[in-house]
């Protein structure tokens, strides 16, 4: 099974800030015959379902906003927040779907400083 | 607009049985692969199970593997999942969610969840 790690667990950043945070897989979930990095990230808010914002590593979901990016391949994932808004606190997740079981990191609290 | 519910939740004693629904709508149901995910209370999200768009292909998480089976009823656009054995650790909210088109092993859609409780 590929095991997700996230880090950090929490994070606080003062509004306007760059918020990161990073993924690693315990092994490569980069697909070698269309070079597609199978890796998602996901925001939830208390009381919601997750909410997919990236796919493919890097590629934005429709409506998402442009402050929202990811990048990364193989087994090191980022995902950037360029300048942090109240509305973006929340847990974030970054999910492999490479291989069966399709596992979820653990999770990162982001807060306001 | 795509809306999926789910329903058939609730409070359960260990070994027994539950079997929980999602009905979806607001798009073409037998065109999409559907998961169920769950979250236990506090914890990261846990990937259960997939079924095909039509119903052939069927995945299980190993923690569910033999106790649960996932099916849908595409004339019915409904999902459903029949939970046997069950146990205190399968305590979650249990979501279904769409395997996005083009990725379908990311989800782009989920419900608002239905809780089960195992316990005596």
């Amino acid at each position: 099974d590929i095991v997700m790690t996230q880090s950090p667990d929490s994070l606080a950043v003062s509004l306007g800030e760059r918020a990161t945070i990073n993924c690693k897989s315990s092994q490569s979930i980069l697909y070698s015959s269309n070079n597609k990095n199978y890796l998602a990230w996901y925001q939830q808010k208390p009381g919601q379902p997750p909410k997919l914002l990236i796919y493919w590593a890097s590629t934005r979901e429709s409506g998402v906003p442009a402050r929202f990016s990811g990048s990364g391949s193989g087994t090191h994932f980022t995902l950037t927040i360029s300048s942090l808004q109240a509305e973006d606190v929340a847990v974030y997740y970054c999910q492999q779907y490479y291989s069966t079981p399709y596992s979820f990191g653990q999770g990162t609290n982001l807060e306001i400083k | 607009q795509v809306q999926l519910v789910e329903s058939g939740g609730g409070v359960v004693q260990p070994g027994r049985s539950l079997r929980l629904s999602c009905a979806a709508s607001g798009f073409t149901f037998s065109d999409y692969a559907i998961h169920w995910v769950r979250q236990a209370p506090g914890k990261g999200p846990e990937w259960v199970a997939v079924i095909s768009y039509d119903g052939t292909n069927k995945y299980y998480a190993e923690s569910v593997k033999g106790r649960f089976t996932i099916s849908r009823d595409n004339s019915k656009n409904t999902l459903y999942v029949q939970m046997n054995s069950l146990r205190p650790e399968d305590t979650a909210v249990y979501y279904c969610a769409r395997g996005k088109a083009g990725a379908t092993m990311s989800f782009d859609y989920w419900g608002q969840g239905t809780l089960v409780t195992v316990s005596s």
